[in-house]
């Protein structure tokens, strides 16, 4: 299995909503990622996890908040969030740095995406 | 932070044609470059990579280059399809403790016409 999933495929939500994206991996990946994507524009980082713990946050306001409740799955919870956050958020997984016999390269494969809409 | 150009925005090419994509980045510690080719409403999808110990590499009608010194790396496409049409990004990777970052560049519309 080379699939990272994530649902739902598409979201539409109030700025006052409370909703979640997941994602899952069935690959050993210890490394997990969420990016954010505008219409053409790239990907931009958002939050990685390394070892189910949170290694980095790129200044993402707090109406976004991640979570990893085990090392095939993650989550972002979304809250009171702006018309301006409507993009497609994209999952990613890979193995680590220094993961003893895994792939050196540290490819990742992206899930499809949520496409989440903000009204 | 790493920062990742990439050149040109937008290239239109005849079918048959090649086509070449260039990028820079500015962190020296990025040791994995990834190219990416994302269709409209989709994913971005894998089409080659390098790591920083390796010049070029080619697979089929891809191929990419890096020269570490100057921190430049480039995508060669050749005998240009329309399928390849998309927009194509490039990436660069470097390690922080134990997680790794990937860093986009700007991304390049390409188009192939008949």
């Amino acid at each position: 299995d080379t699939e990272v999933t994530q649902t739902p495929k598409h979201l539409v939500m109030g700025m006052t909503n409370k909703k979640s994206l997941k994602c899952e991996q069935h690959m050993g990946h210890r490394a997990m990622y969420w990016y954010k994507q505008k219409a053409k524009k790239p990907p931009e980082l958002m939050f990685v996890y390394s070892y189910e713990k949170l290694s980095i946050n790129e200044s993402v306001p707090s109406r976004f908040s991640p979570e990893c409740p085990n090392s095939s799955l993650l989550n972002l919870h979304l809250h009171a969030l702006q018309p301006e956050d409507s993009a497609l958020y994209l999952c990613a997984s890979s193995h680590p740095k220094g993961l003893a016999g895994g792939p050196v390269t540290g490819e990742l494969f992206f899930g499809e995406g949520s496409r989440l809409t903000v009204l | 932070g790493e920062n990742v150009e990439q050149h040109p925005s937008t290239l239109s090419v005849q079918e048959g044609d090649s086509a070449v994509i260039k990028c820079t980045y500015s962190d020296s510690a990025s040791n994995y470059f990834p190219w990416y080719k994302q269709e409209l409403g989709k994913r971005p999808q894998l089409i080659i990579d390098i790591r920083s110990n390796v010049g070029e590499k080619k697979d089929q009608r891809i191929a990419v280059t890096l020269n570490k010194t100057a921190k430049h790396f480039s995508l060669h496409i050749t005998e240009t399809q329309p399928e390849d049409s998309a927009v194509y990004f490039c990436a660069a990777k470097w390690d922080t403790g134990t997680a790794s970052k990937l860093t986009f560049g700007t991304g390049t519309r390409l188009q192939v016409t008949l």
